[in-house]
């Protein structure tokens, strides 16, 4: 089955150490996004591809930096996790054309844990 | 201008009741309005959506009605059942963006 594939699942690193989470997709979906999800909150997107374009969102810390290597695979990395970085982080995808809003799919998730 | 309102916070339904979740929106181009379901521990799983050339969708138990004037939209649960129990989002995207702009989600719990 097509899907979006998250790892690992859980992830727990130590204040400062950086860490990388990856997304990978079978969709062949032009657009890859990155968001991050706290408790009883909505996911907060962070930056997305479209294609090769990288587009960060403003309020996108510096300490998030984000990787495509090829249409499959993305890959967000925290330089210097801070304790408020601890979040479950979301890759979704869509296939994006001129005609508008399209659906996203989202993966299951990464759960980071900062000690 | 970007926001979505969804209420309530939370909603609790008692098993075979009917669930409703409402959304406002600001932006008259915004022209795609999906509903997510998430289960606590996994990502969001599209439901069902609508585009603002109809006023009503249903699938199966799951309906969204869609009032273009009021520039509001609802998510009905039809026959609530306990496995219904997660939270929703609604949201909504524009036409030559690739961004969802998702409400603040309605926590729901279905009892037996």
């Amino acid at each position: 089955d097509a899907m979006v594939i998250q790892n690992p699942r859980y992830q727990v690193t130590q204040f400062g150490k950086p860490v990388t989470l990856s997304c990978s997709q079978t969709l062949n979906h032009n657009v890859m996004y990155w968001y991050q999800q706290k408790s009883s909150q909505a996911p907060k997107l962070l930056f997305h591809y479209y294609d090769k374009d990288f587009n960060n969102e403003a309020d996108t810390p510096d300490n998030f930096q984000s990787r495509r290597p090829n249409t499959s695979f993305c890959f967000l990395d925290i330089r210097s996790p801070g304790l408020g970085d601890a979040a479950m982080y979301l890759c979704a995808t869509s296939s994006l054309t001129s005609g508008g809003g399209e659906t996203q799919y989202f993966g299951p998730g990464t759960r980071l844990l900062v000690l | 201008q970007q926001q979505v309102k969804q209420s309530p916070q939370s909603l609790i339904v008692q098993k075979g009741g009917i669930s409703i979740i409402n959304c406002a929106y600001e932006n008259t181009a915004f022209d795609y309005f999906p509903w997510y379901q998430q289960f606590p521990g996994k990502g969001p799983a599209l439901l069902i959506a609508i585009r603002p050339d109809v006023s009503e969708k249903k699938e199966g138990r799951f309906t969204i009605s869609f009032n273009k004037s009021a520039k509001q939209f609802s998510l009905h649960i039809m026959d609530s059942q306990p496995g219904d129990s997660a939270t929703y989002f609604c949201a909504a995207e524009g036409p030559h963006t690739d961004k969802l702009i998702f409400g603040t989600g309605t926590r729901l719990q279905v009892f037996p």
